[in-house]
């Protein structure tokens, strides 16, 4: 089975500044991989994802994600964040053959930007 | 607009009582899915349903069931086996199981009392 780890439960960042959110999964095949962002109270919207290809993907907002194989790992990064990017940012991990019925989510990031 | 509601968005029960939840969606979506999100955790699938008629249990499927007798809506019922129901619970859909993007209502905050 999968598993995903988002090692920060809280990251605060200035407005302007550049952010990197980590994540880590496990799985023994190529993964699947996304970026979800939460605002509060909300639901999830997917940010980017990762399936095959060129290990640097580009998303909405301005966010990338970098897929290092050989690091396990799947980083969100964004050069200048701004006040609104302050949000819950998820991180899951989806199976390959397999739908979303498989698809495990990290515990999240909680991102606090100050002025 | 297309998109999927949730409603209530605030649900207040009393032990012992069964709620059911709200999920529509004008997408034209075959799959749909209900998810729980506690604090400090990641979210988990309660139940999903492939296609009009037709669901499966998710990893915490107990004390819930579901119904899929429209393509458009997919109820959530939390009935009193459910130990500790107080959560967030999340409504998704897909194109179909293995569409790569899933679209999530609003969610509706669930206290038990």
């Amino acid at each position: 089975a999968q598993s995903v780890t988002q090692p920060d439960i809280h990251i605060t960042v200035s407005e302007g500044a550049s952010l990197e959110l980590r994540c880590n999964y496990s799985y023994g095949a190529t993964p699947y991989l996304f970026w979800y962002v939460q605002s509060p109270g909300q639901g999830l919207q997917l940010l980017l994802k990762y399936f095959s290809g060129d290990t640097l993907v580009q998303g909405i907002k301005g966010f990338e994600a970098e897929f290092k194989r050989s690091q396990s790992s799947f980083n969100l990064r964004k050069p200048s964040v701004h006040w609104s990017d302050a949000a819950e940012y998820f991180c899951a991990v989806g199976a390959y053959n397999f739908g979303n019925e498989k698809l495990t989510f990290g515990t999240g990031t909680r991102l606090t930007i100050i002025p | 607009d297309g998109g999927i509601t949730q409603s209530p968005k605030y649900l207040f029960r009393k032990e012992g009582q069964n709620v059911t939840l709200s999920c529509e969606q004008n997408l034209n979506h075959d799959a749909m899915y209900w998810y729980r999100q506690d604090p400090g955790q990641g979210l988990r699938l309660i139940y999903y349903s492939q296609i009009v008629n037709d669901f499966q249990k998710g990893d915490i499927a107990e004390g819930y069931s579901v119904s899929r007798e429209k393509k458009e809506s997919f109820p959530l019922t939390v009935t009193s086996a459910q130990k500790n129901p107080t959560a967030f619970y999340l409504c998704a859909s897909s194109i179909e199981l293995a569409s790569d993007t899933q679209y999530f209502g609003p969610g509706t905050r669930l206290t038990v009392l």
